[in-house]
C-alpha cells in the first residue's frame, strides 16, 4: 500500500520535555511538509524539505525541529522550546517542483501535561 | 502573505440538499486544493483545481483563478459528507510547495 504514516496516533508527555514524531512515506515523493492544526484552525506550515539533507523553515518553525535524512522519513522533533505544544500534527508529502498535489498523513495528537 | 477566506463558516443541512462553500484568495496562486477533513482528522484530498472545472460523483469544483476565488459544490448531500473541507493555495513561484489554508467551513448533514 503506498501512502503516508505517522506514528505515533495520540502522544502524551509532561512540559519540559523533547518529543519526536515520526513521518514516513513510500510514495518517492521529494518534497516533504510538517504542519499543525489548533481546534477550530486551519493548518499552518512548521517546515519542509525539498530533498533530502535540505530543508527550510515555515511560518511557525520556532520550538521545533527536522532532519530529513532520507527520502522516505521526516521527523519532527516538539521541543521544550515550544510553549504551546499541545495540536494536532499532520505531515504531508508531494513531487518536487511547481504545481504539484500534496497529499497527507492520519496526523498525531500531541498532549502536553 | 496571501490571505485565504472561505465563506460560510460552518453549514447545516438536511441530507439530500445542495450547498456551495466559497474560497477567496487574495493573490494569484499556482496551485489550489480542496480538502475534506473527517472526524478523525485525516485530510482527503477532493480536488486539485488551480484553474477551471472538475467533477467527481457528487463534488464538482471551480476556481476562477483571474477573480481569485474556488467554489466547492456538493449535490444530494449525505451524512458522511459531515466534516470540515479545507481550501488550500500554494502561493508564488520558488516558494517550495507551501500551502496556506483557509479557516474551514464545517459541514453537518442531518438525517
Amino acid at each position: 500500500d503506498g501512502g503516508i504514516t505517522q506514528s505515533p496516533k495520540y502522544l502524551f508527555r509532561k512540559e519540559g520535555q523533547n518529543v519526536t514524531l515520526s513521518c514516513e512515506q513510500n510514495l518517492n515523493h521529494d518534497a516533504m511538509y510538517w504542519y499543525r492544526q489548533d481546534p477550530g484552525q486551519g493548518l499552518r506550515l512548521i517546515y519542509y524539505s525539498q530533498i533530502v539533507n535540505d530543508f527550510q523553515k515555515g511560518d511557525i518553525a520556532e520550538g521545533y525541529s527536522v532532519s530529513r535524512e532520507k527520502k522516505e522519513s521526516f521527523p519532527l522533533t516538539v521541543t521544550s522550546a515550544q510553549k504551546n505544544p499541545t495540536a494536532f500534527y499532520l505531515c504531508a508529502s508531494s513531487i518536487a517542483g511547481l504545481l504539484n498535489e500534496q497529499f497527507f498523513g492520519p496526523g498525531t495528537r500531541l498532549t502536553v501535561l | 502573505g496571501i490571505q485565504v477566506e472561505q465563506s460560510p463558516p460552518d453549514l447545516i443541512l438536511q441530507e439530500g440538499a445542495n450547498s456551495t462553500l466559497r474560497c477567496n484568495f487574495s493573490d494569484s496562486v499556482n496551485n489550489l486544493q480542496w480538502f475534506h477533513q473527517n472526524p478523525w482528522g485525516q485530510l482527503i484530498n477532493l480536488f486539485y483545481i488551480p484553474s477551471g472545472t472538475k467533477q467527481n460523483g457528487r463534488l464538482s469544483a471551480t476556481t476562477v483563478a483571474t477573480e481569485r476565488y474556488s467554489l466547492l459544490y456538493i449535490s444530494s448531500s449525505q451524512t458522511t459528507d459531515s466534516g470540515v473541507y479545507f481550501c488550500a493555495v500554494e502561493e508564488g513561484y520558488n516558494q517550495g510547495g507551501k500551502l496556506i489554508f483557509g479557516q474551514g467551513t464545517e459541514l453537518s448533514v442531518k438525517p
